[in-house]
């Protein structure tokens, strides 16, 4: 089974700008989370999808936003790009099996200027 | 406010040694506890999960404490490698959402 892909793996934005990061879950797994990673905060959780809808949320701000599509793909959206927005994206999949494993894709790399 | 501590300060051991890791929480009554490692530049690949009502779980080299009175797991490496220079992660979930916390990790070195 291929494990979860995501793309783009690095990404260069300024300020001000939006981005669009895609994941691509294990065949079969219906819920896809997001979190970021910085050395700073370490991985946070953003939000969760499952069946197209957002079934968790963390706490960032509305300037995060995510969605799900009917194959379970999801992307996550960041509008108005901060330099602290600057980190590892690292999106997971979990399986219905064991619902509690975090499967992890190799995450994207954001770098705002 | 939920806290999970991980010390922050890198392990460094000597091949063949047992590394153990230390997790500690706070305010906080876990369903479950998992550890995760992570290589640089790599997401986090999950380990191992030991339930609340357990108080040990092993898989290899790998073996789990969870002692929900002192709110604090432990996770040893025995005849640790250097392949095994990494940072591990825990991370707790209290039930229900799946989704957990996770602490900020502590990076292991191992030295042949």
């Amino acid at each position: 089974k291929a494990g979860v892909t995501q793309t783009p793996r690095y990404l260069i934005k300024t300020r001000g700008q939006q981005v669009t990061l895609s994941c691509s879950p294990i065949s079969g797994h219906r819920s896809v989370s997001w979190y970021q990673q910085t050395p700073g905060q370490g991985l946070q959780f953003l939000f969760e999808y499952f069946s197209e809808t957002q079934r968790n949320k963390g706490n960032f701000p509305g300037r995060f936003s995510g969605r799900q599509f009917s194959n379970s793909r999801s992307e996550m959206n960041v509008s108005t790009l901060e330099l602290g927005d600057s980190a590892l994206y690292l999106c997971a999949s979990i399986g219905a099996g064991a619902q509690e494993t975090q499967y992890f894709g190799p995450g994207t790399r954001l770098l705002v200027l | 406010s939920q806290k999970i501590e991980q010390n922050s300060e890198a392990l460094n051991i000597q091949e063949g040694k047992t590394a153990t890791l230390t997790c500690n929480y706070t305010n906080y009554s876990p369903a479950y506890l998992q550890w995760y490692r992570q290589d640089p530049g790599r997401g986090p690949v999950f380990l191992l999960l030991i339930r609340e009502n357990e108080k040990e779980k092993r898989k290899e080299r790998l073996k789990v404490t969870f002692d929900t009175t002192l709110k604090q797991s432990l996770f040893h490496i025995t005849a640790s490698q250097p392949a095994d220079s990494a940072t591990y992660l825990c991370a707790l979930e209290k039930g229900g959402s799946y989704i957990p916390t996770f602490g900020r990790g502590t990076s292991l070195i191992v030295h042949p």
